[in-house]
């Protein structure tokens, strides 16, 4: 079974610097999507980001990027210059690509606080 | 992008009541809604996956008599609780997905959540 690995429980950053949150995940399928959601105290699920397992090249939307490292099960996100309004609980998750297979296989979050 | 509206926002109700909540896809037509319920600084804990015209898979653990799931047009889903009790109590969310062929990666569009106490 997969399964997603968020180890950091709560991280800080300062307002304008950057913050890398991990996440390693667990699969034997090749073929799978990844993913990152943004919660905010409003408690709205936001689609940050997403990667396709068969892309190389690293998913970047604006201030937010991924590292993914597909033979180590590592997909990491970047966000750069940090705003206040990046503070929430993040997500990250894991789709694979089989069949009727479609859910999604979440990691228990990080909670992500920015500093003024 | 798409949205996906979820009613009620917040409901409080009595034990024992059943309570109703609507999942609906506004500009897309759902194949495939989710059913998730998340405790306070928890993650989503997926209860069921519905696809239209078809009955919901349920996750182990989940009360199918107990957690209602109607999937009944590609722009609606209903979640009811039934006879509900204190420790129904939680936050409640639906996703909606449309599945083409041709875009394998379509994301999950969630709604905003329905908070439910029950008294």
């Amino acid at each position: 079974a997969q399964t997603v690995t968020q180890s950091q429980p709560e991280m800080s950053v300062q307002e304008a610097e950057t913050v890398t949150l991990s996440c390693t995940y667990d699969t034997s399928e090749s073929d799978y999507y990844l993913f990152w959601y943004k919660q905010p105290p409003s408690r709205q699920m936001i689609l940050v980001i997403r990667q396709e397992a068969y892309k190389q090249q690293n998913a970047t939307e604006n201030r937010f990027s991924v590292n993914f490292q597909k033979a180590a099960k590592s997909f990491s996100l970047k966000i750069s210059d940090s705003q206040l309004g990046d503070a929430a609980m993040y997500f990250c998750a894991y789709r694979g690509n089989a069949g009727n297979n479609r859910k999604l296989i979440w990691g228990l979050g990080t909670s992500l606080a920015v500093n003024p | 992008g798409a949205v996906v509206s979820q009613h009620p926002s917040w409901v409080i109700c009595k034990s024992g009541t059943s309570v109703k909540i609507e999942c609906r896809s506004l500009d897309f037509q759902a194949t495939t809604m989710f059913w998730y319920r998340q405790f306070p600084k928890q993650s989503l804990m997926l209860m069921a996956t519905s696809n239209e015209g078809s009955k919901a898979t349920y996750e182990q653990g989940v009360e199918k008599d107990k957690f209602l799931i109607n999937h009944a047009s590609l722009t609606l889903s209903t979640l009811t609780v039934t006879s509900a009790h204190p420790e129904d109590s939680s936050f409640y969310i639906c996703s909606a997905e449309l599945r083409l062929a041709r875009a394998p990666d379509q994301p999950q569009h969630f709604g905003d959540g329905t908070r439910l106490s029950i008294l």
